[in-house]
């Protein structure tokens, strides 16, 4: 059974469309990430959620908005694509723990959007 | 801030031999915790070990153990015995702070790949 699973895995389009990336997670965890990871293969987190509350948005361009209808999913909507946007897309998620426990982060497959 | 640092250029082992892969990292907060991931080529995210701040012992899972050395803020990965399959990009992170807003730092990255 997938843990962490995104939809679609590939997505092309065209500059300017509005796309959304879906995730779900099936270990029952409470915090959910997005993270960007561009050409060079740098990974950096864009946003957090913990039992569907935004926690963490790093600066990222209001054009991306994620959702969490639930604890188990987390969706990314990107609106107006650019150029730059074109990345590869990893939905993450991990159990909060307190000082000394392992909150490891388990990531799904990935989405790889290329905007033409 | 946290920061993550890799700097080995792309690294080469022979099949069987052992391996080390660096990884340095600055942070003021005293509880975090280092993780490695593994991205081979087909491009998922695998989690490989987990060291926490308070941990006293190395950790090891299988083949990989972390070569922890607080003081000098280093959290290198060791493979033991590599393995064709262990060709793949490397990823050191770490996790601070814990709770709600932790999330984690990467380092560039490091690739591996094994000789037959």
């Amino acid at each position: 059974d997938t843990a962490v699973s995104q939809t679609p895995k590939y997505l092309v389009t065209q500059m300017g469309n509005d796309k959304s990336i879906k995730c779900e997670q099936n270990l029952g965890h409470d915090t959910m990430y997005w993270y960007k990871q561009d050409s060079k293969k740098f990974l950096k987190i864009m946003f957090s959620y913990n039992n569907k509350e935004l926690i963490i948005n790093e600066t990222v361009p209001n054009r991306f908005s994620p959702k969490s209808p639930d604890k188990a999913h987390l969706n990314l909507h990107i609106n107006s694509l650019e150029l730059g946007d074109s990345a590869v897309y990893f939905c993450a998620s991990s159990q909060l723990l307190g000082i000394g426990g392992t909150d490891t982060q388990y990531f799904g497959p990935g989405t790889r959007l290329t905007v033409l | 801030a946290q920061k993550i640092t890799q700097t080995q250029p792309g690294m080469f082992v022979q099949e069987k031999e052992a391996v080390t892969l660096d990884c340095t990292y600055d942070t003021s907060d005293p509880s975090y915790g280092l993780f490695w991931y593994k991205q081979p080529s087909s491009g998922e995210m695998i989690f490989l070990i987990y060291q926490g701040s308070y941990d006293q012992q190395n950790a090891t899972e299988g083949r990989y153990s972390l070569n922890f050395q607080k003081a000098r803020k280093s959290a290198n990965l060791v493979i033991s015995a590599s393995q064709l399959g262990d060709s793949a990009m490397y990823f050191c992170a770490m996790r601070a702070p814990t709770g709600a807003n932790s999330k984690l730092t990467f380092g560039k990255g490091i690739t591996l790949s094994v000789r037959p």
